[in-house]
């Protein structure tokens, strides 16, 4: 059974940073593409980041390039997202999704809540 | 960018009732078309990918149609569970991955 397990979240500063972590089993992690969705308080979803099976290609949405780094360690079957410099528009929750066939969502974990406030 | 488009906004119906759910694109996605089911504080689940084909566990009344620009997700008989917020999603031309705005199918 696919699981992922995101943590890391929390109440942050403008400013600030933080770090995502998204916890995998269930699959062979290393062989798939992994992604980051968020999805603000009230409002809808929006893609974040992308990261190809094994690491080597890397996607970001604009409103975070520069500000967001995804990565993954496959002995750890565990995805990241390092975040620096938040913004209150960051504030959201963050799903971390496992894709199939490139762009689909097929696994979604429960969430983790980030706030940027002061 | 692909702008995705639902319509309509909300969706009132009652159990037992078809419901007929909207999206168009920007421009051509061709059959790049996902469908995502959302129930309040869950995160959302796959329904349809590729327009029209059901993901695992999905049951068969749920039904995508559409290529290009326009595309449906059909729900042929409305169960209790159905009542959620639907959302369609693009992977022909990206980054950036973009979903629609969502249609909230609520009860009557």
């Amino acid at each position: 059974e696919v699981q992922l397990l995101e943590s890391g979240g929390g109440l942050v500063q403008p400013g600030g940073s933080l770090r995502l972590s998204c916890a995998a089993s269930g699959f062979s992690f290393s062989t798939y593409v992994m992604s980051w969705v968020r999805q603000a308080p009230g409002k809808g979803l929006e893609w974040v980041s992308t990261i190809s099976g094994r690491g080597a290609t890397t996607y970001y949405a604009d409103s975070v390039k520069g500000r967001f780094t995804i990565s993954s360690d496959n002995s750890k079957n565990t995805l990241y997202l390092q975040m620096i410099n938040l913004r209150a528009e960051d504030t959201a929750v963050y799903y971390c999704t496992k894709d199939d066939y490139g762009g689909i969502f097929g696994y979604w974990g429960q969430g983790s809540l980030v706030t940027v406030s002061s | 960018e692909i702008v995705l488009t639902q319509s309509p906004a909300t969706l009132s119906l009652s159990p037992g009732e078809r419901a007929t759910l909207s999206c168009r694109a920007s421009q051509s996605v061709s059959s790049y078309l996902a469908w995502y089911q959302q129930k309040p504080g869950q995160a959302p689940r796959l329904l349809i990918y590729d327009a029209s084909s059901r993901a695992t566990g999905i049951p068969a009344r749920f039904s995508g149609s559409g290529s290009g620009t326009d595309f449906t997700l059909t729900i042929s008989s409305l169960e209790p569970e159905d009542f959620a917020v639907y959302y369609c999603q693009q992977r022909s031309d990206w980054p950036p991955l973009t979903f629609g705005g969502g249609t909230k199918v609520e009860i009557k």
